[in-house]
């Protein structure tokens, strides 16, 4: 069974970094993109970043380009995203998700989620 | 960026009666080399992740009920539940994935009338 546990998320300050993890399972993590992608109430659902084609190539939206990093370590099937410089507009619930191969290609499945919320 | 939108927002059908959500892109997703349409549809239920149901505009994911399908191409796409049941009342979302930033609509609420 395909599973993806999302952690990390919590309260920071505006400014303030968290660096989310995803622990994948079930599958050939070396052969699938992996994204991740946010939901607020407000805004819906966000494509935030994926990275594809054994960890090379790195895609970020433009809300977030210059303050998140996501990375993958295959060894530990695991992708992180680092986000720096946080602002009260990325409060969200991130999820993980797994594209079906590069990064034209649809989400499934998408893990329970993960919360940040960034206050003061 | 490719702008999606959906019709209606919400939408309240009969049990056993038909539901059909609209979503529209703001540039065609038909990619012209292979012919094909990259659009998915997503159903979301409460508390709950996404969920995948249609690919490639009409393709069902595998387990998916045949009550559900997908049409369209071009900019104009739609998704029909063909005999509403209980257990679909969730939240719809069509999303396109031919380019970055990949955008999703602002989703559609089903209930039961």
């Amino acid at each position: 069974e395909v599973q993806l546990l999302a952690s990390g998320g919590g309260l920071v300050q505006p400014g303030g970094s968290l660096r989310l993890s995803c622990a994948a399972s079930g599958f050939m993590f070396d052969n699938y993109a992996m994204s991740w992608v946010r939901q607020t109430p407000g805004k819906g659902l966000e494509w935030v970043s994926s990275i594809v084609g054994g960890r090379s190539t790195i895609f970020y939206a433009d809300s977030v380009k210059g303050r998140f990093t996501i990375s993958g370590d295959n060894s530990k099937n695991t992708v992180y995203l680092q986000m720096n410089s946080l602002r009260a507009e990325d409060t969200a619930l991130y999820y993980c998700v797994r594209s079906a191969g590069g990064i034209n290609t649809w989400f499934d499945p998408w893990g329970q989620g993960t919360l940040v919320i960034v206050s003061s | 960026d490719i702008v999606m939108t959906q019709s209606p927002d919400s939408l309240a059908v009969s049990l056993g009666e038909r539901a059909t959500i609209n979503c529209k892109s703001s540039q065609t997703v038909l990619y012209s080399s292979n012919n094909k349409n990259y659009l998915a549809w997503y159903q979301q239920k409460s508390g709950q992740p996404p969920k995948l149901l249609i690919y490639w505009a009409s393709t069902r994911e595998s387990g998916v009920p045949d009550r559900f399908s997908g049409s369209g191409s071009g900019t104009d796409f739609t998704l029909t539940i063909s005999s509403l049941q209980a257990e679909d009342v969730a939240v719809y979302y069509c999303q396109q994935y031919l380019t970055t930033p990949l955008t999703f609509g602002p989703g559609t609420k089903v209930d039961i009338k």
